[in-house]
């Protein structure tokens, strides 16, 4: 079946460092792909959006890239900070239903 | 505003136990959700109503029923809840399916014993 699935379980960086969280999805009529942040005992919140007609999308300290033809979708954030410590999932939407992959843990250490 | 509202926060139930999980939301969206997160896992879509009226299966629909009361409430009830139903539920809403982020509630952490 499809499936939205993330790279790596855990990233861990140094503070003030970039972090990169990676993405792969298998649903080639996704069109629609959402970046949340869940911090512990909280519910999921938005970051950041990227229709399928885009190749890129900036936000505050925060990119998101999409390439179609691999199927993979990346976040990107600058400058790290120890508030940036959280669950990470991403999302595709395909005929206004979300399918989340099974999350990146990303630890900051000062 | 309050956003999505969900009660209860926390709930232990027997086995066979029946209990129905609350969601508002005051933001007038159209769309809201009900997701299971197990640990270590992402959300799984349980149901979804489009819009005030409407309601579909998502992934795992089995063992639960929704309704959606109006457009601010959609609720979502175990019958007879088995432990396989231990799991933190979410609820969410968006201003229409798709192209729109969802707005999520804090969780129901849901213990079946």
């Amino acid at each position: 079946g499809e499936s939205v699935g993330l790279h790596l379980p855990t990233l861990s960086v140094q503070e003030g460092d970039n972090s990169i969280i990676n993405c792969a999805y298998s649903n080639s009529a996704s069109d629609y792909f959402i970046w949340y942040k869940q911090e512990s005992g909280k519910g999921p919140q938005f970051i950041i959006d990227i229709r399928s007609n885009m190749d890129k999308r900036q936000g505050q300290r925060v990119t998101v890239l999409l390439n179609k033809t691999v199927k993979h979708l990346s976040l990107q954030i600058a400058a790290t900070q120890p508030g940036d410590s959280a669950v990470y999932f991403c999302a595709d939407t395909n005929a206004g239903k979300s399918t989340f992959g099974d999350g990146t843990t990303l630890t900051v250490k000062p | 505003n309050a956003g999505v509202t969900q009660t209860p926060k926390f709930q232990v139930l027997k086995t066979g136990q029946s209990m129905t999980l609350q969601c508002a939301q005051d933001m007038n969206h159209n769309s809201m959700y009900w997701y299971r997160q197990d640990p270590g896992m992402g959300l799984r879509l349980i149901y979804y109503s489009a819009s005030e009226g409407t309601t579909d299966k998502g992934e795992v629909p089995n063992g639960y029923n929704v309704s959606r009361l109006n457009k601010r409430e959609f609720s979502l009830r175990l019958e007879s809840a088995a432990p396989s139903q231990t799991s933190v539920y979410f609820c969410a809403s968006s201003s229409k399916p798709g192209f729109t982020e969802a707005f999520f509630g804090q969780g129901t952490r849901l213990t079946v014993v």
